[in-house]
């Protein structure tokens, strides 16, 4: 059983398309993120959910809008996507104490053309 | 702010020599610190954290790592190295109030030759 599962793992999309990518775990964690890496692998937070609560909502465009319809999944939906959106989207999961292992699910590729 | 800085994105080895990634962390308190793995075309994997207590930290494939405070470093490394640890791998800091929101390295290709 995968601990953290996104889909899909492969999108390619026109610029102004709308997407999500869907993100469950099932390691009883309560709080869960999205990461995005860019193509220099470069690694950052996007969003933090706890308990579907948001905590944290890094520098992020309104065009990335996350949803957590329970503690368990946490969904990315973009609009309008453009170019630059195009890299490695991270879902995570973790208890939320400080120091908790945050498990990364296997990415979702994502390609704006 | 809190940042992580590796040394060196390429790093090649010897298979059977020994790997040391360099990882050193700014942070005006005190750090709980992260390695992570990535393989190809994968997600992370955690190798190790330091949290508190023991500053040499075993972690998993036979990597280890020792935070020094005084050095504010958290090095990374494997006394043989073997073709399957050829990864990417990442260290990450986090802190009491942050979150529990990791802050990534810019990785450390690894490449291990014949």
């Amino acid at each position: 059983d995968t601990a953290v599962s996104q889909t899909p793992k492969y999108l390619v999309t026109q610029m102004g398309n709308d997407k999500s990518i869907k993100c469950e775990q099932n390691l009883g964690h309560d709080t869960m993120y999205w990461y995005k890496q860019d193509s220099k692998k470069f690694l950052k937070i996007m969003f933090s959910y706890n308990n579907k609560e948001l905590i944290i909502n890094e520098t992020v465009p309104n065009r990335f809008s996350p949803k957590s319809p329970d503690k368990a999944h946490l969904n990315l939906h973009i609009n309008s996507l453009e170019l630059g959106d195009s890299a490695v989207y991270f879902c995570a999961s973790s208890l939320r104490d400080l120091g908790n292992t945050i498990y990364f699910g296997e990415g979702s590729w994502l390609t704006v053309v | 702010a809190q940042s992580v800085t590796q040394l060196g994105s390429h790093v090649s080895v010897s298979e059977g020599a020994l790997v040391l990634l360099r990882c050193n962390y700014s942070s005006s308190v005190p750090p709980y610190l992260f390695w992570y793995v990535q393989y190809p075309n994968q997600g992370l994997q955690l190798l190790l954290k330091y949290t508190t207590g023991a500053t040499l930290v075993k972690g998993i494939n036979g990597f280890e790592a020792e935070f020094k405070k005084s050095e504010t470093s958290f090095h990374l490394t494997k006394p043989s190295a073997h073709m399957s640890d050829a990864a990417e791998y990442f260290c990450a800091v986090t802190y009491l109030g942050g979150g529990n929101k990791l802050t990534f390295g810019t990785g450390t290709q690894l490449k291990v030759e014949l």
